[in-house]
């Protein structure tokens, strides 16, 4: 199986700030990678498709890039309702596989 | 616009099955990949599998077989997922998702299974 590693469980920052998450796969797995935020009693909601693409309606703070097996997520001037959790997932090979989350929270 | 309505939450005995339902509406139905996926405290998130509705067509992941069975029934627009054997270990919420070349798109809002006597 391919294992998605995002390293920092959790990020601290401020309104107004730009901040990068990261995740690393381990194999090459092209652009199938999706990045999705997650808030206490939701579903996940997609931001980010094959690496670098925005979903429809998502702020153009919120940029993807990356390709083969290190993907980044950056937030530039995050606002305080970007405070969430957020995941990747790749989905090139199956079982389709997800990191396991990094919390960003207010300093 | 695209919708997965799951049902309600479950409370279930040790050692029974429960079976979770998603409806699709908004998109047709039959031509995307369904997945579903299990989110744990602690345990992040795992891809159970995915089903084909247009043929029934389905993907395990291996985790899962023995575990799982995807259904979906195409006159309704109703995907299933069909838990059995059911442990502590199984207390999750779970989420069905449709599947597109972008990857999991749409998600309904989860559907939350406590396993206990």
């Amino acid at each position: 199986d391919i294992v998605m590693t995002q390293s920092q469980k959790f990020m601290s920052t401020s309104v107004g700030d730009r901040v990068s998450i990261t995740c690393k796969a381990s194999q090459n797995v092209r652009s199938a990678v999706v990045w999705y935020q997650q808030k206490p009693g939701q579903s996940p909601k997609a931001l980010i498709y094959l690496a670098s693409n925005r979903h429809t309606g998502v702020p153009d703070r919120f940029t993807g890039s990356g390709s083969g097996t290190d993907f980044t997520l950056t937030i530039s001037n995050v606002q305080s309702e970007d405070l969430a959790d957020y995941f990747c997932l790749q989905h090139w090979n199956y079982p389709y596989t997800f990191g396991g989350g990094t919390k960003l929270e207010m300093k | 616009q695209v919708q997965l309505l799951q049902s309600g939450p479950d409370l279930v005995r040790p050692g029974s099955s429960v079976k979770i339902s998603c409806k699709a509406s908004g998109y047709a139905f039959t031509n995307y990949w369904l997945g579903w996926i299990k989110q744990r405290p602690g345990h992040g998130l795992e891809w159970i599998g995915d089903i084909y509705p247009g043929s029934g067509n389905t993907y395990y992941n291996e985790k899962f077989k023995g575990k799982a069975t995807l259904t979906a029934d195409k006159s309704s627009g109703t995907a299933f997922m069909q838990l059995s054997g059911l442990t502590s270990e199984d207390s999750a919420v779970y989420f069905c998702a449709r599947m597109s070349l972008y990857g999991m798109d749409y998600w309904g809002q989860g559907t939350s299974v406590t396993v206990s006597s």
